[in-house]
């Protein structure tokens, strides 16, 4: 039962290294989120995907990238990483549309530190 | 704009306790209502929902009810315990463009001692 699955589960950056953060599911939902969660504070939402080559921006988007060339996989790219950027991401997905439908199924987040 | 406003903790109580953890929001449609619980180390899973006025979610004894009149949905459970510490959020969901927008609330974190 793997679900979504987020690689790495850790990582420390200097400031202005590249990484991508790996995120994978294997439901087969075409909908995929990055929220990233800073301390004491609620999930803003980086960038979603409605499906395979579609990806828009959420409320955060500066300084990430993403692409979405298969239904399972939506890596997050930061660029020239900044100590704003320290946080604890959270990949998701959901099967359905719309806003009465409901579950998003979350991995388990990877905590990246940029010093 | 659509908002959600949710109790500030840290909130402790002892074991068997009644928890009540508060949650508004501002909406300009009907949103889908939801709480999540993220328990240590690991991501958020779904605890409850529901998805119009006066409709009850429930799940492990936990209990929300869709006020629209009082744009509410609190989370409630009549006797906690332990395996219950956790972080909970409110979390109104909102369509854009066919996918699912959730608003979280700051969680509240949650402590039960025996």
């Amino acid at each position: 039962n793997a679900g979504v699955t987020q690689t790495p589960k850790f990582r420390i950056l200097k400031i202005g290294q590249s990484m991508t953060l790996q995120c994978t599911q294997d439901m087969n939902h075409n909908y995929m989120y990055w929220y990233r969660q800073d301390p004491g504070m609620g999930l803003k939402l980086i960038y979603y995907s409605v499906g395979a080559g579609i990806t828009d921006k959420g409320e955060v988007p500066n300084g990430y990238n993403v692409s979405r060339s298969t239904t399972e996989d939506f890596p997050l790219r930061l660029e020239l990483a900044a100590p704003s950027q320290t946080s604890v991401y959270f990949c998701a997905s959901s099967l359905l549309a719309g806003g009465h439908t409901g579950e998003l199924f979350f991995g388990e987040g990877s905590r990246l530190t940029v010093l | 704009g659509n908002s959600v406003t949710q109790m500030e903790g840290p909130v402790t109580l002892s074991e068997e306790a009644f928890l009540t953890i508060n949650c508004t929001y501002t909406a300009t449609g009907y949103p889908s209502l939801f709480w999540y619980v993220q328990y240590p180390g690991e991501g958020l899973q779904l605890l409850l929902k529901a998805t119009k006025a006066d409709d009850k979610g429930s799940n492990k004894g936990f209990e929300a009810t869709y006020r629209k009149e009082t744009t509410s949905f609190h989370l409630e459970k009549g006797s906690v315990q332990v395996s219950d510490s956790a972080v909970y959020f409110c979390a109104p969901t909102f369509g854009i463009q066919g996918a699912q927008k959730l608003v979280f609330g700051q969680g509240t974190r949650l402590t039960i001692n025996p």
